[in-house]
């Protein structure tokens, strides 16, 4: 579990504001996801990349932004961060291989006041 | 696109009696279906799978059936323990290469002692 971390873990910020969140997988694992939590909606995927510079819109894509010009990293942005966005964000990793076992981070929780 | 429905969304069991977790997906293309339980405070970690060209697995206490035609798979927990307590998440493949994953809203369970 320690292949895949997420910074920061807690962060509080402002309507409007630009925010970014980091993950990092150590296991060079091709495939790399974000999703959102929220209570009463599940996992939502929000985007999700299948090599560097590969990425694709999940089901909630509005307002979030994604980038991977590095296969061990996969930041996303809230390029004008929104109270619905208030949520646990999830970013998760697999291989390209014959195992489709997604591995999750830690999570971090978004309060956009 | 695809879309996974999960029931119940609560589930209580006494400790030893056995707790089944249905779900439905849309996609006949989904050729992957994995289990997630999810503890207080942690992330999700994959605790069954199966694939479309299985029926039924196996492993310990924990069961998962899939039906095809139905389109829904089934999740089966046995002898149930209180450590069985945890949110748990079915899921389906968003295409035949199990490239990302879409989720359902996610089964409370319950089990007391």
């Amino acid at each position: 579990d320690a292949g895949i971390t997420q910074s920061p873990r807690y962060k509080i910020t402002e309507t409007g504001r630009q925010v970014t969140l980091m993950c990092h997988q150590t296991w060079s694992h091709s495939y790399m996801f974000w999703y959102r939590q929220d209570l009463g909606h599940g996992l939502r995927l929000i985007y999700y990349s299948a090599a560097a510079d590969i990425t694709d819109k999940g089901e909630v894509p509005d307002g979030y932004v994604v980038s991977r010009s590095k296969t061990e990293n996969f930041p996303l942005t809230l390029e004008s961060a929104t109270r619905s966005q208030t949520s646990v964000y999830f970013c998760a990793s697999r291989t390209s291989g014959t195992s489709y076992e997604q591995y999750f981070g830690p999570g971090t929780r978004l309060t956009v006041t | 696109g695809e879309n996974v429905e999960q029931h119940p969304s609560t589930l209580s069991v006494q400790e030893g009696d056995s707790a089944v977790i249905k779900c439905t997906y849309s996609d006949s293309a989904s050729n992957y279906f994995p289990w997630y339980k999810q503890e207080l405070g942690k992330r999700p970690q994959l605790i069954i799978d199966i694939r479309s060209n299985v029926g039924e697995k196996k492993d310990q206490r924990i069961a998962v059936t899939l039906n095809k035609t139905a389109k829904h798979f089934s999740l089966h927990i046995t002898e149930t323990q209180p450590e069985d307590s945890a949110v748990y998440f079915c899921a389906a493949s968003i295409n035949q290469a199990g490239t990302a994953l879409i989720f359902g809203k996610g089964t409370t369970l319950s089990v007391s002692s």
